[in-house]
């Protein structure tokens, strides 16, 4: 059962890099053609697509985010990871990590495991 | 980019049927997957491609799709089912994720 888990500081101050970890537990990050995410939720509200990778090194991110994010992965630590610069108090929200869901012999656009979220406050 | 359109809130009777509707131009082209998310969890897949349910999910949830319109139908809903529910597709240009605002379902 593949299990993930993100991790990173709880507070951010404006204008820093945001940095969380999604640590990948009975599986691996480098194995199958997934595509691993980052999705946000902030308080009270929708949920926002950020981007994804593939191992393959094979990213997009969300253009709403103006580059401001970068996704990389670290196989020797069964890690993905991901990077906000320049945040301010809109980044503000519970950070989810997500893998695609495969099945089949076949790969779908849906993501079947989700981490349980951690939540990220910017504020000086 | 293209956006997906849910209503923001739906209520349906204990054991009635409801619909959730979500709206985008992006659906003609791809399938959406429905997600439901209780309040302090994390979201959970329902529904994906045509009519797919992951494994434990309720033969209650199903999907349809008509034009630029996908559904999420619960038969016979329970008191457990009351929670947020978004939709998620591939935007027009192929490359992007989306999802739909919400919609909070109340179960009376």
């Amino acid at each position: 059962q593949v299990q993930l888990q993100e991790s990173g500081p709880g507070l951010v101050k404006p204008s820093e890099t945001l940095s969380l970890t999604c640590t990948v537990s009975g599986g691996s990050v480098s194995s199958g053609s997934y595509y691993w995410s980052w999705i946000r939720q902030p308080p009270g509200k929708g949920l926002e697509w950020l981007g994804y990778m593939y191992y393959s090194g094979s990213t997009n991110y969300n253009p709403s985010l103006n580059s401001r994010v970068t996704m990389s992965e670290d196989t020797s630590k069964n890690q993905f990871s991901l990077k906000l610069s320049s945040v301010t108090a809109a980044d503000t929200a519970v950070y989810y990590c997500a893998r695609q869901y495969c099945g089949g012999g076949k790969c779908y656009d849906a993501f079947d495991i989700w981490g349980q979220g951690t939540m990220v406050t910017v504020s000086s | 980019s293209s956006e997906l359109t849910q209503d923001p809130a739906v209520s349906v009777a204990l054991g009635q049927t409801v619909r959730i509707t979500c709206q985008g131009d992006s659906l003609r082209r791809y399938y959406a997957s429905w997600y439901q998310q209780k309040p302090g969890q994390a979201p959970v897949l329902v529904i994906f491609h045509k009519n797919n349910r992951p494994s434990g999910i309720p033969d209650r949830f199903s999907g349809s799709r008509s034009g630029n319109t996908a559904s999420l139908t619960i038969t016979g809903a329970q008191a457990e089912d009351e929670a947020d529910y978004y939709c998620k597709s591939r935007d027009t240009n192929d490359n992007d994720l989306i999802f739909g605002g919400g919609t909070k379902l109340t179960v009376l």
